[in-house]
């Protein structure tokens, strides 16, 4: 099966980047996700790459993908505490296949 | 704007209750999600749904069933709640498959005394 691993916690200041990194264990995913939750919320999509990407870049975010390590990476330019919450990298193999998510990175921003 | 809702924020039950989740979604997706998570477990799939009356068992779904005779409604069950049920229980719903972004409720904090 698969799993999507994360460490716990991050804590960085206010202005940093924050780099948040997840790995994962099935080489066949063709889409990996970030969501976002915030405190008392449910998950909300912040992007996804297709795994023929490298790197995808949406504003303050960018997503790098080593395909050889399974590795995905969130970086968060110029983090505000409006960024803290809890980060969840997930995988999936496309078409109806479920997507799986990882154990979640919470980013706490200190002012 | 997609809407995903759930019946109840917090419920708190008992031992051997039985213990009914709702979730409705409204904008004719096809595809209905039950999740758990657990703090540094992440989120785990307990059932999902592609149709009406059609139910995929997740990667946890011993102790729970679910229920979906509409399209926008998504209900789990625990037949006989245990205290290793307390979670927080999140619904997502998507229209398509897997890749298709999946949009969450806020969640419901079960506390099983």
């Amino acid at each position: 099966g698969e799993d999507v691993e994360q460490s716990l916690f991050l804590s960085v200041r206010e202005g940093d980047s924050s780099v948040i990194n997840c790995t994962y264990t099935d080489s066949s995913s063709t889409y990996l996700y970030w969501y976002k939750q915030e405190p008392g919320a449910g998950l909300q999509l912040l992007t996804y790459i297709f795994s023929n990407m490298d790197m995808k870049q949406d504003q303050r975010l960018t997503v790098l993908l080593n395909k050889k390590d399974k590795h995905l990476s969130l970086r968060i330019a110029d983090t505000q505490t409006g960024d803290s919450a809890i980060y969840f990298c997930a995988e999936s193999l496309g078409g109806y296949q479920k997507v799986t998510f990882g154990t979640g990175t919470k980013l706490q921003v200190i002012p | 704007d997609v809407k995903v809702t759930q019946s109840s924020r917090y419920l708190v039950k008992r031992t051997g209750e039985k213990v009914f989740l709702e979730c409705v979604q409204d904008m004719d997706h096809e595809n209905m999600f039950w999740y758990r998570q657990d703090p540094g477990l992440g989120l785990r799939l307990i059932y999902f749904s592609y149709d009406v009356k059609m139910k995929e068992k997740g990667d946890i779904p011993e102790g729970y069933s679910v229920s979906r005779e509409k399209k926008e409604r998504f209900s789990l069950i625990l037949e006989s709640a245990s205290t290793n049920q307390t979670s927080m229980y999140l619904c997502a719903s998507s229209s398509g498959g897997g890749d298709y972004e999946q949009y969450f409720g806020p969640g419901t904090r079960l506390t099983v005394t």
